[in-house]
Parts: C-alpha cells; sequence; structure tokens
C-alpha cells in the first residue's frame, strides 16, 4: 500500500541551528501539508501547499518555517532557527484531491531541540 | 470558536469490553467533515474515518462504530469487544468547512485495554 514517508525518524538538534524535515507524498497526490504535536498535547495544523505555493498556514507557522517542493518527490519543512518550544513531533500528511475522504499521514519526525 | 473537545483524558477497561469516545465539536458552518484517527504507541496517524455533515447515517466497520448526531454536536467513537491492540491515542478532527481543509483536531483520548 503506498505511504507517506519521512525522514529523518529522529533529529537531535541545538537551539539556533537550521532543520530541514523531508516528506516524500503519496506520488499521485496533490495536496501536502505539515502538522506537529507537542509531546502529550495535540496535533496542530502548520501549512497547506498545492500547486507550488501555500494555500494556507497557521500562526504557528511563522518567518522561522518555511515549505518547498524542490523536485517531483519530495516536501520539505525548515526551521531556520529552532528554538526548545520547536521540539515536536512533526507529521507530514497529503491527500489526491480535497473531495476524496482521507489525509494519510506519515509516521512522523521527532525534533529534539536542546 | 472552531473547536473539537475530547473531554475523557484517558480511559481504561479489560479485553472484551465495549467502550465508547466521545467528540464534541464547535463550527459556525453548515458544511463541515469530522474525522477520527488512531495513534498507536509508534506514533503514526492511522486513518479510521471520515464523515460530511450532511450524513447523520451511523457507521459500522467490524468491531467500530461511529454514532453523529448533529442536534448535539457530537461524533462518538464505540469500540465493541475491545482488544489489546485497540489501545492508542484516539484523536478526532473537525474540517470546518469547504474553505478549508486543514483539520482541529481535539486533545485524544488515551484507552488503555488491559488483558
Amino acid at each position: 500500500e503506498p505511504e507517506v514517508t519521512q525522514t529523518p525518524s529522529h533529529q537531535v538538534t541545538q537551539m539556533g541551528q537550521e532543520v530541514i524535515l523531508r516528506c516524500v507524498p503519496i506520488s499521485n497526490h496533490l495536496y501536502f501539508y505539515w502538522y506537529r504535536q507537542i509531546l502529550g498535547q495535540k496535533v496542530e495544523f502548520l501549512v497547506s501547499f498545492y500547486n507550488n505555493e501555500i494555500s494556507e498556514k497557521s500562526e504557528i507557522f511563522d518567518d522561522q518555517f518555511s515549505v518547498e517542493r524542490p523536485d517531483g518527490s519530495n516536501f520539505t519543512l525548515k526551521i531556520r532557527s529552532t528554538k526548545l518550544e520547536d521540539s515536536a513531533m512533526y507529521f507530514c500528511a497529503s491527500r489526491v484531491d480535497l473531495n476524496t475522504g482521507e489525509l494519510f499521514f506519515g509516521e512522523g519526525s521527532r525534533l529534539t531541540v536542546l | 470558536a472552531q473547536k473539537v473537545t475530547q473531554a475523557q483524558t484517558e480511559i481504561s477497561v479489560v479485553e472484551k469490553e465495549d467502550v465508547t469516545l466521545d467528540c464534541v465539536y464547535e463550527t459556525r458552518d453548515t458544511t463541515y467533515y469530522l474525522f477520527w484517527y488512531k495513534q498507536p504507541p509508534s506514533g503514526e496517524l492511522v486513518f479510521l474515518i471520515r464523515r460530511n455533515s450532511f450524513d447523520e447515517q451511523n457507521e459500522i466497520s467490524g468491531r467500530y462504530s461511529w454514532n453523529f448526531q448533529k442536534s448535539t454536536s457530537s461524533f462518538n467513537f464505540t469500540i465493541t469487544a475491545s482488544q489489546v491492540v485497540d489501545s492508542a491515542v484516539y484523536f478526532c478532527a473537525l474540517s470546518p468547512s469547504y474553505n478549508t481543509d486543514k483539520l482541529i483536531f481535539g486533545t485524544g483520548t488515551r484507552l488503555q485495554v488491559f488483558p
């Protein structure tokens, strides 16, 4: 069964460092998302991406964050200068279109900022 | 306000018991979607169901069933004859209108099923 894959599964970084989290969405999907989950808390929407541009972003998604789809397969989330409070599980998701039911999530990338 | 409330933080049951996870939502929109996701200890989010706001029919899938009641803004999830493998955190989520495809998640209910 096709799946969304994310790398790395876990990254530890020092505060202030840049981090790039990578995602390979399902190949025929057109809509891409990043969500995050701070440990023990709810999953929060960060950003949606369609047709090579951001379609919606939350207030969490400030200037420290950026997304891009550098080639036909990868979808990346960059955090420019990490803060302690960026420590969380980051989930990538994709769906084929807005009318189908399922939003497929990857297994997540755990980011720990020290 | 657009919000999902899962008032049950944690539920413990013994195998074979039935268990219902509550979900109450708020949205101004008349058209919206409701979801349930399972997050097992391994951490991934597993899609369980999506329900359109116009479809109030209850749904059953094996041991899982969902009760959507628009009048009380609730979308409850029942597991019949629970099993240890059902142990996970379960999230209810709302996609509040046709104008947005983001999901608003509840805080989750941790279900522990003991043998």
